[in-house]
């Protein structure tokens, strides 16, 4: 199962808004509404910002949303602000059945 | 409050054998499947193994399938991974995360710290 395709990084202002890209299949992004993205600063786990494509859990700041068009999904992050700073990463179900993760995204705020 | 705490990190040699256990709380364990997920140094996150919440089905990454072999016990409300056959590129923390369902097909919400496992001569 090949890794899902993200951007190596990304940048952007406090304020500003980005997106972020995870590129899959038919067998993976875009047969399953199964998407989830995380979170990761240094050191730290995984969290979960973002589950069944669009969907935010409880306490997950309103600045993240989720999206989907085909077989690729987008995590944007509007008012960019320092904290978040950090790896973010894409998974979605497959067809095989199993888990696969994108490569990750580093987020700089500059 | 949802907890997870992994244990049996350490250093081993190439073609060795270790056990993690991954000991949960705060939630009904029995009720939902568990992941294993690691990440190598400077790496990404891979996803090795699934289990679903009364241990009937599980499923691997290629990378692991044949060596690891997730399992469970829910009268203790501890998830385990018994990883045989150990290459260095399986130098890595290994998570454990708890699934938002039952099967295979929910996603992980709750992860713990990790523990990481060295292969090496």
């Amino acid at each position: 199962q090949s890794a899902l395709t993200q951007p190596a990084s990304v940048s952007g202002s406090p304020g500003q808004s980005i997106t972020i890209s995870c590129t899959g299949t038919s067998s993976d992004v875009g047969g399953y509404n199964s998407v989830s993205w995380y979170q990761q600063h240094p050191g730290k786990a995984p969290k979960l910002i973002i589950y069944d494509v669009s969907i935010r859990p409880s306490g997950v700041s309103s600045r993240f949303s989720g999206s989907k068009s085909g077989n690729t999904a987008s995590l944007t992050i509007s008012g960019l602000q320092g904290e978040d700073e950090a790896d973010y990463y894409c998974s979605s179900y497959t067809s095989t059945p199993n888990w696969v993760f994108g490569g990750g995204t580093k987020l700089t705020v500059l | 409050q949802v907890q997870l705490v992994e244990s049996g990190g350490g250093v081993v040699q190439p073609g060795g054998s270790l056990r993690f256990s991954c000991a949960a709380s705060g939630f009904s364990f029995s009720n939902f499947g568990m992941h294993w997920v690691r990440q190598a140094p400077g790496k990404g996150l891979e996803w090795v193994a699934f289990i679903r919440y009364d241990g009937s089905n599980k499923y691997y990454g290629d990378s692991v399938k044949g060596r690891f072999a997730i399992s469970r016990d829910n009268s203790k409300n501890t998830l385990y991974l018994q990883m045989n056959s150990l290459r260095p590129e399986d130098t890595a923390v290994y998570y454990c995360a708890k699934s938002s369902g039952t099967t295979v097909y929910y996603y992980m919400d709750v992860w713990g710290k990790g523990t990481t496992v060295t292969v090496s001569s």
